[in-house]
C-alpha cells in the first residue's frame, strides 16, 4: 500500500534560520509529489509540486524541495524562515496511474519564533 | 477569478442527524474531490467526481455519499452523524493537470 511519512510532527525554529521538513513515501509505482501549507482555520495552499524533470523544485514563498528517488524522499527546505511561515505543512503524493486522489502525510507543524 | 467556494463555513449538528455540504469548483474545472481532515491529522480522501460520475471512493462507510451537478458543483451528504464525523471537510477542484485547488473547508461539529 502507498503511504506518506512525515517524520517530524513539530519543528520549532528561530526567525531567519534555515529549516528542513522531511517527507518519505512508499510506493511500488511512480508518483507525483506535492507540498501543501495550511494556515489556521484555512484550506490547503499548494507550495510546490514534482511531476517530472529536474529533481530540485522551487515553489512559492522561497520554499524548495528535492526529489530523491533512491531514498523515496521529498524534503522541503527554506534557507531563511519568517514568522509568517508558521503553519502546518503537508506532504502528499498522487499515484501516476491513478490521479483521482491525493494521499497525505500527517503533517508537520512549523513554529517560527522571533 | 473566484477560487473553490464551500458552504457553510461552520455548522453544528446532533448525533443521528443528516448534513449536506456544498462546493463550487473553479470555473472550467470539471473534477471535484472531497476530503475529511480530523484534528491533528492529514486530509483523507472521500470521493472524486468527474463529469458528474464517481471516479474514486475512499475507505468511508455508506453513510457518506456525494453527487456532482451539470454545472460541476458538488454536494457531500453524511447520514446518521456520529461524534467521530466531527472534522474539517475540504473540497478540491482540478482541471486538466494534476494540481488540486482547495476551498477553505466546512468545519462540522457533531454533538
Amino acid at each position: 500500500a502507498q503511504s506518506v511519512t512525515q517524520l517530524d510532527s513539530q519543528v520549532p525554529v528561530f526567525e531567519e534560520a534555515p529549516v528542513e521538513l522531511r517527507c518519505n513515501y512508499s510506493s511500488s509505482v511512480s508518483v507525483y509529489l506535492f507540498w501543501y501549507v495550511q494556515y489556521p482555520n484555512q484550506g490547503l495552499q499548494l507550495l510546490l509540486k514534482y511531476l517530472s524533470g529536474s529533481t530540485l523544485v522551487k515553489g512559492i514563498n522561497g520554499f524548495e524541495a528535492e526529489f530523491n528517488k533512491s531514498q523515496t524522499s521529498f524534503h522541503l527546505r527554506k534557507p531563511s524562515v519568517h514568522i509568517s511561515d508558521t503553519a502546518e505543512y503537508f506532504c502528499a503524493v498522487i499515484l501516476s496511474y491513478n490521479t483521482d486522489k491525493l494521499i497525505f502525510g500527517t503533517g508537520t507543524r512549523l513554529q517560527v519564533f522571533p | 477569478d473566484a477560487g473553490v467556494t464551500q458552504s457553510p463555513t461552520h455548522l453544528i449538528k446532533t448525533r443521528g442527524q443528516q448534513v449536506t455540504l456544498r462546493c463550487s469548483p473553479i470555473s472550467g474545472h470539471k473534477s471535484v474531490s472531497w476530503y475529511q481532515q480530523v484534528l491533528g491529522q492529514g486530509p483523507q480522501f472521500i470521493f472524486q467526481y468527474y463529469e458528474k460520475e464517481e471516479r474514486g471512493r475512499g475507505n468511508f462507510p455508506d453513510r457518506f455519499s456525494a453527487r456532482q451537478f451539470p454545472n460541476y458543483s458538488s454536494e457531500l451528504n453524511v447520514n446518521a452523524l456520529l461524534l467521530g464525523d466531527s472534522a474539517l471537510y475540504l473540497c478540491a477542484s482540478s482541471g486538466l493537470n494534476t494540481e488540486a485547488f482547495f476551498g477553505q473547508g466546512t468545519r462540522l461539529t457533531v454533538v
